[in-house]
Formats: C-alpha cells, structure tokens, sequence
C-alpha cells in the first residue's frame, strides 16, 4: 500500500534560519509529489507540487522542494525562514495508475520565532 | 470565485447519535473527496467521488459511515450512529477532473466533529 513519511512532527526554528522537512513514501510506480500547507485559521493549500521535468520545484513564498527517486524522497526547503511561516505542512503522493486517491503525510508544525 | 465549503464547522454530538456533514465543492469541479484528520496522525482518505458515482470509497472505516453525493453537485457524509473513535476533523476538497493525477486540489476549512 502506498504510504507517505513525515519525519519531523513538530519544529522550532528562528527566523533566518534554514528549513528542511523531510518526506519519503512507499510507491514502486509512478507519482506525483505535493507539499500543502495550512496556516493557523485558514484551509490547507498547495504549495508546490512535482509531476515530471526537473527534479528541482520552486513554490510559492521561497519554498522549493527536490525529488530523489532513488531515494523515494521529496523533501522541502526553504533558506530563510519568516515568522510568517508558522503553520503545518503536509506532504502527499499521488499516483498515475489505479484511482485518483492522495495520500497524505502525517503533518509537521512549524513554529518559527520572531 | 466561492471555495469548497464545509457545514458545520463544528459538531459535538453524543455517542449513539447521527451526524451529517455536507460539502459544497467548487462549481464546475467533477472530483470531491472526503478526507479525515484524526488527532495529530495523517490526513486519511475516505473516498472519491467523480461527478456523482463513488470512484473509490476504499478508506470508508466501516458501514457507519454513508457518503452521498446528489447530482454531482454537494456531497454529505453521514455517520450513523457515532462512535468515540470517529472523533477528528473532517475535510472535502475538490478538483477540476481534467483526468490527470497532478491536479491541485481544493480544500474545505473542515468539520470538527467530537463524539463524547
């Protein structure tokens, strides 16, 4: 079945710093990647997603995330991080065969400090 | 351009009682789903509907639960009786359909549903 990995739950960072969050999930075939966020009070929204061509995708507000096959992973990054970011990311697989189902990580909240 | 939206956006019911959620998709859009977020685990697919046939009700937990979708337009999901454990927040989202698996989705503020 497929699956979707979210390492880190929860992280703290201040503003400035550099953020990574990892995703990995479990699907032989293949996929399409997305990273939706929700910020405190508001719906969960795309932030970027890959489905084929470079490996390397840019978002909205400096997100960017690389897809690694070998790895079967699409980890999310952003070089400076703003208070403004606080919020729960989720990471989430779809796939080109069979029905048309996303498969949702399990969430990572980010707080960011002033 | 009005957003998938979500009725109630809260629900506190007892054990043993019926709850119906309804979701409003974007007009136009043929796919609708329902999702469910249990406390800090993943959001957990329910089921698909494109236009107004169930594509795939593979996450359903179990015949409690009945999801209908009238003319392919608004959809309800109705949990009969409840259970402590069918406590979370449930969301809709919908897409456009245009019959490929990278299409963003739409997503509803969600329903708080707590089951005491």
């Amino acid at each position: 079945a497929q699956s979707v990995s979210q390492h880190n739950h929860h992280v703290i960072l201040s503003e400035a710093a550099s953020l990574e969050l990892g995703c990995n999930y479990s699907y032989g075939g293949t996929v399409n990647l997305f990273w939706y966020v929700q910020y405190p009070g508001q719906h969960l929204q795309l932030l970027l997603k890959y489905f084929s061509g470079d490996p390397l995708v840019k978002g909205i507000k400096g997100f960017e995330a690389e897809f690694i096959k070998s790895k079967f992973s699409f980890n999310l990054r952003k070089p400076s991080v703003q208070w403004s970011d606080t919020a729960e990311y989720f990471c989430a697989v779809s796939t080109t065969s069979g029905t048309y189902k996303y498969i949702f990580g399990t969430g990572t909240r980010l707080k960011v400090l002033a | 351009e009005a957003g998938v939206t979500q009725f109630p956006s809260h629900s506190v019911i007892e054990k043993g009682q019926t709850v119906t959620l309804r979701c409003d998709p974007i007009s136009g859009h043929d796919n609708l789903y329902w999702y469910r977020r249990v406390m800090g685990k993943e959001i957990k697919f329910l089921l698909h509907f494109v236009k107004e046939s169930k594509q795939d009700e593979s996450g359903m937990p179990n015949n409690r639960f009945l999801a209908e979708r009238t003319g392919g337009t608004y959809s309800t999901l109705k949990v009969q009786p409840a259970e402590l454990e069918d406590s979370g927040v449930y969301f809709c989202a919908s897409s456009q359909g245009l019959g490929h698996f990278s299409e963003k989705l739409f997503f509803g503020s969600g329903t708080q549903l707590s089951v005491l």
